[in-house]
């Protein structure tokens, strides 16, 4: 399974943008780039997936390297709602069910 | 994807089961604990009905995938150490490689051991 890296955490301030990074220079040809988030005391949500285009939807933007050793999910405007630990992971059709997550980066938004 | 119960607080060597079920007739499911400030690991997953395979942490765990709905956690000898926040996880097996689905997750079971 291909392993990722991302920063501890990340501060930011209300409505500024905010680019979180994710190294995956393991992961392989049919593996989608998955992000999600966790709230204070919530069960991770969905965010954005993608496999070589960059990507939108109404919660961000994933930007995905070239080579697709790494990505960036993007918020556009941060806001205190947005304050979350962001886990990316890659899935594919095969290891759908076995899927690891890393410890995430932490995401602060002052005021 | 829905998880039961929210909380449970039990002693030392009891035996427990945490349900889940979903309705969206995904094939992949998967349990995951949390502890505190850290991230989740997996315990246990399913690819589908009648079939299950260890995750990263399985030990002192059991599950069963009797039907594609439902995959209940079993503790048969719940430790201090087991206490933890659970999660339940679903996902659709894409039919074509150029689909990929996201993974659905429970509310969550915060466990108590003492």
């Amino acid at each position: 399974d291909a392993k990722t890296t991302q920063p501890n955490s990340m501060e930011s301030n209300e409505e500024e943008p905010v680019h979180l990074p994710c190294n995956h220079s393991t992961i392989s040809g049919t593996d989608y780039i998955h992000w999600y988030r966790q709230l204070p005391s919530q069960g991770p949500e969905y965010v954005i997936h993608g496999l070589t285009s960059n990507v939108n939807n109404r919660m961000a933007s994933l930007a995905i390297a070239e080579d697709r050793k790494s990505s960036t999910l993007i918020l556009h405007r941060a806001t205190l709602r947005d304050a979350a630990v962001y886990y990316c992971i890659p899935l594919n059709n095969t290891n759908a069910g076995k899927s690891t997550f890393g410890d995430g980066t932490t995401l602060t938004v002052k005021p | 994807v829905t998880q039961n119960p929210r909380y449970l607080i039990t002693v030392t060597g009891k035996k427990l089961t945490v349900t889940c079920s979903q309705n969206m007739n995904h094939e992949y499911m998967s349990w995951y604990r949390q502890d505190p400030g850290m991230g989740l690991k997996l315990i246990y997953y399913s690819v589908g009905a009648g079939i299950t395979d260890k995750g990263e942490v399985p030990n002192g765990y059991n599950v069963s995938r009797s039907t594609t709905e439902d995959f209940p956690l079993r503790l048969e000898l719940a430790a201090p150490s087991q206490t933890s926040v659970y999660f339940c996880a679903s996902r659709m097996r894409g039919q074509r490689s150029s689909y990929n689905s996201p993974l659905h997750f429970g509310n969550g079971t915060r466990l108590t051991v003492t």
